[in-house]
């Protein structure tokens, strides 16, 4: 079974600083890979994915996540942070499991930005 | 397209009543999600509809808890009878391709 892992909670930086958020999954394939990201009292908005071909995605709002199979990672990146950019941010993984499509949420981290 | 759409959006209820919760697919969206939020337990997906067909519903926590999608365009998330264990912001999402579409969600609290 496929697992998600964001090891950071909660994460503090200054506005304009650059971002990088971790997300580990575990999964014997290559899995689909997203990224959402959570406003307070808001629903999840998806920022990027990853099916396949290049290993660098581009996202919304200034964001990049670099697929890394040998290290079964996707780490978020944003070269500068904004304030509306405080929110909480899920990792999640997308497989097909008996022909069905299945995704998993990781735990999330929380974004807090210092001016 | 208006996207997912849940209702209500907030609900208050007592507790041992009976709550709906529902939810409109994005038309064209062959997958739905009913997911709950706590802050003590985070995201968890109760049950997942394929063509209207629930797959999984492992998820569910007790036998009060039930969904249904009688059309792809409609389900809902019974709670009967409700609890204060069950106050927690439920969300409804929709997918075509693995891509997940989520709804604002449904704040429930049970007094």
């Amino acid at each position: 079974a496929q697992s998600v892992t964001q090891p950071d909670i909660h994460i503090t930086v200054s506005e304009g600083a650059s971002l990088e958020l971790r997300c580990n999954y575990s999964y014997g394939a290559t899995p689909y890979l997203f990224w959402y990201v959570q406003s307070p009292g808001q629903g999840l908005q998806l920022l990027l994915k990853y099916f396949s071909g290049d290993t660098l995605v581009q996202g919304i709002k200034g964001f990049e996540a670099e697929f890394k199979r040998s290290q079964s990672s996707f780490n978020l990146r944003k070269p500068s942070v904004h304030w509306s950019d405080a929110a909480e941010y899920f990792c999640a993984v997308g497989t097909h499991s008996g022909g069905y499509q299945k995704v998993t949420f990781g735990t999330g981290t929380k974004l807090q930005v210092i001016p | 397209d208006a996207g997912v759409i849940q209702s209500p959006r907030h609900e208050v209820t007592e507790m041992g009543q009976e709550v709906t919760l529902r939810c409109k697919p994005i038309s064209g969206h062959d997958y739905l999600f009913w997911y709950r939020q706590t802050m003590m337990r985070g995201l968890e997906l109760l049950i997942y509809f394929n063509n209207n067909v629930p797959i999984d519903d492992s998820g569910m926590p007790e036998d009060r808890f039930s969904a249904k999608m009688p059309n792809a365009s409609f389900s809902t998330l019974k709670i009967q009878p409700s609890e204060p264990r069950d106050s927690a912001v439920y969300f409804c999402a929709s997918s075509l391709r693995n891509e997940q579409f989520f709804g604002p969600g449904t704040r429930l609290t049970v007094l």
